[in-house]
Formats: structure tokens, sequence, C-alpha cells
């Protein structure tokens, strides 16, 4: 059974970096059939899209985010790591770690439980 | 920047059928899917490109696109499809997520 389990501070203070990890179990990792993915949720609100990386390293992300955010792979321990830079207020929210089906179309077909980073001073 | 726009709020009896709307410029060549999210929980894919459903949905999800519009069509409703729905679709290698549809079983 797939598990996606995120972790990192559930507190930061604005302007500094948000940095959450990824870690894969009970499914093929390093599959070329899979990429994986950052979508976040603010209290109350709806999804938002932060990035995708495939496996061969390629990243996609959000245009509105695209400045600040970098993910990154770590094969070795079935990782998958999400770094924003410049965190505001707004960036308070539940962050998603998601797996995305490498097809045409791709879709989201599996997701972590969130995990929630509160950006305050 | 691509938009998708989704009524806030529908309600539907139990047994009745319940429709979710997502709009999109173009959709129906983008293909979309949609994701149910209960309270406190993670979303769920309930229906992929355009009209698949996953392995363990039941049958009575069932989603369309036509023009500019996909629709999620929920047959027989239930009080457990009481939820928050998304549509997904891509633009320009990203994923752009609507602004959710609360789903109120009456």
């Amino acid at each position: 059974q797939l598990q996606l389990q995120e972790s990192g501070p559930g507190l930061i203070k604005p302007s500094e970096t948000l940095s959450l990890t990824c870690t894969v179990s009970g499914g093929s990792f390093n599959s070329p059939s899979f990429y994986w993915g950052w979508v976040r949720q603010p209290p109350g609100k709806g999804l938002e899209y932060i990035g995708t990386i495939y496996f061969t390293g390629s990243t996609y992300y959000s245009p509105s985010l695209k400045s600040r955010v970098t993910t990154s792979l770590d094969t070795s321990k079935n990782q998958v790591s999400l770094q924003l830079t410049s965190v505001t207020a707004a960036d308070t929210a539940v962050y998603f770690c998601v797996r995305g089906q490498r097809s045409h179309p791709p879709y989201f077909d599996s997701w972590g439980l969130g995990t929630l980073v509160a950006v305050s001073s | 920047s691509y938009e998708l726009t989704q009524p806030p709020s529908v309600s539907v009896s139990p047994g009745q059928t319940a429709s979710i709307t997502c709009s999109g410029d173009k959709l129906g060549d983008k293909y979309a899917c949609w994701y149910q999210q209960k309270p406190g929980q993670s979303p769920v894919l309930v229906i992929y490109q355009d009209y698949n459903r996953p392995s363990g949905i039941p049958e009575r999800f069932s989603g369309s696109t036509s023009g500019n519009t996909a629709t999620l069509t929920i047959s027989g409703t239930q009080a457990m499809d009481e939820a928050d729905y998304y549509c997904q679709t891509w633009d320009s290698g990203a994923a752009v997520f609507g602004g959710g549809t609360k789903l109120t079983v009456l």
C-alpha cells in the first residue's frame, strides 16, 4: 500500500525558507510511470498547485510560485522535497505530497495526509 | 493565467442526482479530473481523463465534458457523498484547480 508522509516544521517566520520532505513507501518510487508533486490548501480555502517533478528531474511549477519554489528527488531515500523561499502569511497552508500517473494528461492518484505549516513571527 | 470556475455550492436530496460543473476556456480539449475532499481528509481522485473512474470509486460517480464545461454527476447521491469537490486540468505544464464546490446532501 502506497504511503506518502510529509514532514517539516509546523511554524516558520516570515521571510524564511519553508522546507518540506515527503517520504514514499510501499510503491515504485523510481518508476518512470509516476511523477511527484506538491499541492497546498490554505485554511478554509481551495487547493493550489505548487509543482511537480518527474523521474528525469524535469520540473514544472505554478506560474505564481515559480520564482520561489524548488522541488527535488532523493531516490536513495525515496523522498521528494519542497523548498519555498521568502514566505509570508499567505503561504500558511496544509501542504500535500502527491503522486501523479504519467499519462496524457497526468492525474494525482495518491495524496499524503498533509502537513500544516503556519507562517508567523 | 488559466482559470476553472465551479459553483460554490450544490444541494441535493438523498437518492437524487447531483451535477457539479466546471468551466474553463476550451476545457473540452484539455481533459478534466475530479477530486472529493471530506472535512479533515486528503482529496481523493474520483474521475480522471474526463470520465474514467479509479478502482474503488462507486459507479454512481461519472464524468463528462462538452465544450467549455466538465460535469461531475453523482447518481443516487448518498449522505456519505457530502464533501467538497474540485475539478482540475493542465495548462502549459502546470496543474490548475477549480475553486471547489461544497456538495450538501439535505
